[in-house]
């Protein structure tokens, strides 16, 4: 089985702009959850979606947004970038909502000058 | 407030040795916890889990410890090496509680 995908794997945007990032999980799978992980933050939780709807979010601003296809994929949007948004945003996928055993993608790299 | 660390950012053994890394969490709620794996330009790897129910669990040259009384998880991995250097991250989770992961700590496998 194919692992979760990440798209593009390294970004480099400008201050006030927006990006969208895609996770394509594995198959089968119909959660996908999102973090975000820097150097001084670790890793922290930002979203989860299953069955195309939003499940749970985490402490991160209304900037910060995401959607989920019917095929499960997922896309996070982030809009009017900040320096401190730099980051590795992490993609892990799991067969149910809330299930334990997540799995991880190799995460886009963004970084905002 | 509630979270989740790591007693060491770094740690460095000699290959064949016996690593041990630590982890607190304070969160009571909490019932499965997950140890990960992230080698550089990866994302994390899961390794070994364990619900609150249990205190040990054993995996390939791993093991976990719960100690619940002083909210303590470890990670012990057994003659370690040169491939298992990477950052190991603990996390929590549980009903209603979102995956929280400690810091991170840098083990590092000399030859």
């Amino acid at each position: 089985k194919a692992g979760v995908t990440q798209t593009p794997r390294y970004l480099i945007k400008t201050r006030g702009q927006q990006v969208t990032l895609s996770c394509s999980p594995i198959s089968g799978h119909r959660s996908v959850s999102w973090y975000q992980q820097t150097p001084g933050q670790g890793l922290q939780f930002l979203f989860e979606y299953f069955s195309e709807t939003q499940r749970n979010k985490g402490n991160f601003p209304g900037r910060f947004s995401g959607r989920q296809f019917s095929n499960s994929r997922s896309e996070m949007n982030v809009s009017t970038l900040e320096l401190g948004d730099s980051a590795l945003y992490l993609c892990a996928s799991s067969l149910w909502q809330g299930d334990y055993e997540q799995y991880f993608g190799p995460g886009t790299r963004l970084t905002v000058t | 407030g509630e979270s989740v660390g790591l007693h060491l950012p770094t740690l460095s053994v000699q290959e064949g040795d016996n690593s041990i890394i630590n982890c607190a969490y304070s969160n009571s709620a909490s019932d499965y916890f997950i140890w990960y794996k992230q080698e550089s330009g990866k994302g994390p790897q899961f390794i070994i889990d364990i619900r609150s129910n249990m205190d040990k669990r054993q995996g390939q040259r791993v093991t976990v410890l719960l100690n619940k009384t002083v909210k303590h998880l470890s990670l012990q991995i057994a003659a370690t090496q040169p491939g298992d250097s990477a950052v190991y991250f603990c996390a929590e989770n549980g009903r209603d509680i979102d995956m929280r992961f400690g810091a991170g700590t840098r083990l590092t496998v000399k030859p």
